[in-house]
């Protein structure tokens, strides 16, 4: 089946460590996406990519580190310069000439 | 600023009601306008909308654009409880990186 697929499901981080997100899509999709959710706001862009070794800084790119090494690929590192990073990570990907994007199912990242 | 504005933030309604729910929106080089619906994980694509004027209907759910006003709204009649749920709307832009601005949201609860 084409989708989007997001591990972990949830994510327990300890002060001062690095956290890996992965995200993986199989629907050929060119561009891909990484959005924060905090409980009652709107989706921010994180970083995104529209092809392959190339990706651009959203608006809340501090703290975060991605690489797009793959087209099916989209890891999103949360690292230990993030000093807020309990939220919900939702990355989306889609064609480049159709705006709609399509989702993964999410990863819950919480500290310890 | 680009910005998309979603209005009510959230509604309380009785089961069979119809609801009405709100986008407007100032950005550069819109493209088109996408309406998602969000439960307790990713976002689903609802609808996409580019021009003015065309309702675009699934079910209970119908929605319609208006250009020249730079408004969306979503209409869900005769709602169940499986109808709440957070709605984002989200307007993609021409020429823009492949990025979407996202509202708030509007949080919707439907009691039985």
């Amino acid at each position: 089946d084409g989708g989007i697929t997001q591990s972990p499901k949830y994510l327990f981080r300890k002060e001062g460590q690095n956290v890996t997100l992965s995200c993986e899509q199989n629907l050929n999709h060119d561009a891909m996406y990484w959005y924060r959710q905090d409980p009652g706001q709107g989706l921010r862009l994180i970083y995104y990519s529209q092809i392959v070794n190339d990706f651009q800084k959203g608006d809340i790119a501090e703290g975060y580190s991605v690489s797009r090494e793959k087209k099916e690929s989209f890891p999103l590192t949360v690292t230990s310069a993030q000093k807020n990073p309990t939220a919900f990570y939702l990355c989306a990907s889609s064609p480049r000439t159709v705006g709609a994007q399509y989702f993964g199912p999410g990863t819950r990242l919480l500290v310890l | 600023e680009d910005k998309v504005v979603q209005s009510p933030l959230s509604l309380v309604v009785h089961e069979g009601d119809t609801v009405t729910l709100n986008c407007s929106y100032e950005v550069t080089n819109f493209r088109s306008l996408l309406w998602y619906k969000q439960e307790k994980k990713a976002p689903t694509f609802l609808f996409m909308l580019t021009s003015s004027g065309i309702e675009k209907k699934s079910g209970r759910l119908s929605s319609i654009l208006d250009k020249k006003e730079l408004f969306s709204i979503l209409n869900i009649t005769a709602t169940q409880t499986g109808d709440s749920a957070v709605y984002l709307c989200a307007v993609d832009q021409l020429n823009r990186d492949d990025k979407i601005i996202f509202g708030k949201g509007t949080r919707l609860h439907i009691l039985p």
